[in-house]
């Protein structure tokens, strides 16, 4: 009964330096997303992917990479961590159907020095 | 571009009273609305759901959504000190080929007063 499961819970790094934040889900949901959340910002996409094999970008996608390496699990990358993304990243889960709701991992704290 | 507008708060409220929590949305194809409740180092959870006009009843919580004044609220019954959180307003267009997030409300931040 895991739901969203996000790998590590905490990081820091150093710029410059690059990593990979792992997202799965056990809903046998199609649609996966991947946000960030900075104080007084609140929630804001950086990509997503409807079905497995697509992605599109959200609204702040710059400086990331995502890949969905199959239905269960969507990943996202820093190449060149820069401290503008200092931030929390949640990845989110759905069923792209009117009314459904997206259901949150809990997230990733991620500091760039 | 999508906005979602939330008063940012603090919104204090006594125990046991009426919580009311507001947000509007600018874009007019919004289809579905989500309230989330998230507290203080923690994942958003949701609260309630409610894509069609009037109001939803779930325990406490009260969805209440205006489509024509692209306004929707929640209201929190018999407030409890464990409600005290940041409620995030979320907003979704339903594109029916493909899912494209939701855009969120900076969030109100709820204090409960013993």
């Amino acid at each position: 009964n895991a739901g969203v499961t996000q790998t590590p819970k905490f990081q820091v790094l150093k710029t410059g330096q690059s990593m990979t934040l792992q997202c799965a889900q056990d809903m046998n949901h199609n649609s996966m997303y991947w946000y960030r959340q900075d104080p007084g910002m609140g929630l804001r996409l950086i990509y997503y992917s409807a079905s497995e094999g697509t992605t599109d970008k959200g609204e702040v996608p710059n400086g990331y990479n995502v890949s969905r390496l199959n239905k269960r699990e969507f990943s996202l990358r820093l190449e060149s961590a820069a401290p503008s993304q200092t931030s929390v990243y949640f990845c989110a889960s759905g069923i792209d159907r009117l009314g459904q709701p997206q259901h949150f991992g809990d997230g990733t704290r991620l500091s760039i020095l | 571009q999508k906005e979602v507008e939330q008063n940012s708060g603090p919104l204090s409220v006594p125990e046991g009273a009426i919580a009311s929590l507001n947000c509007t949305y600018s874009d007019r194809g919004s289809q579905s609305f989500f309230w989330y409740r998230q507290y203080s180092g923690k994942s958003p959870e949701l609260i309630m759901s409610i894509y069609s006009n009037g109001d939803k009843e779930d325990g406490r919580f009260t969805a209440q959504l205006n489509k024509a004044s692209q306004y929707v609220s929640l209201l929190i019954r018999d407030s409890q000190p464990s409600d005290s959180a940041t409620y995030l307003c979320a907003v979704n267009v339903y594109s029916g080929g493909g899912a494209d997030g939701l855009t969120f409300g900076k969030g109100t931040h709820l204090i409960i007063q013993p």
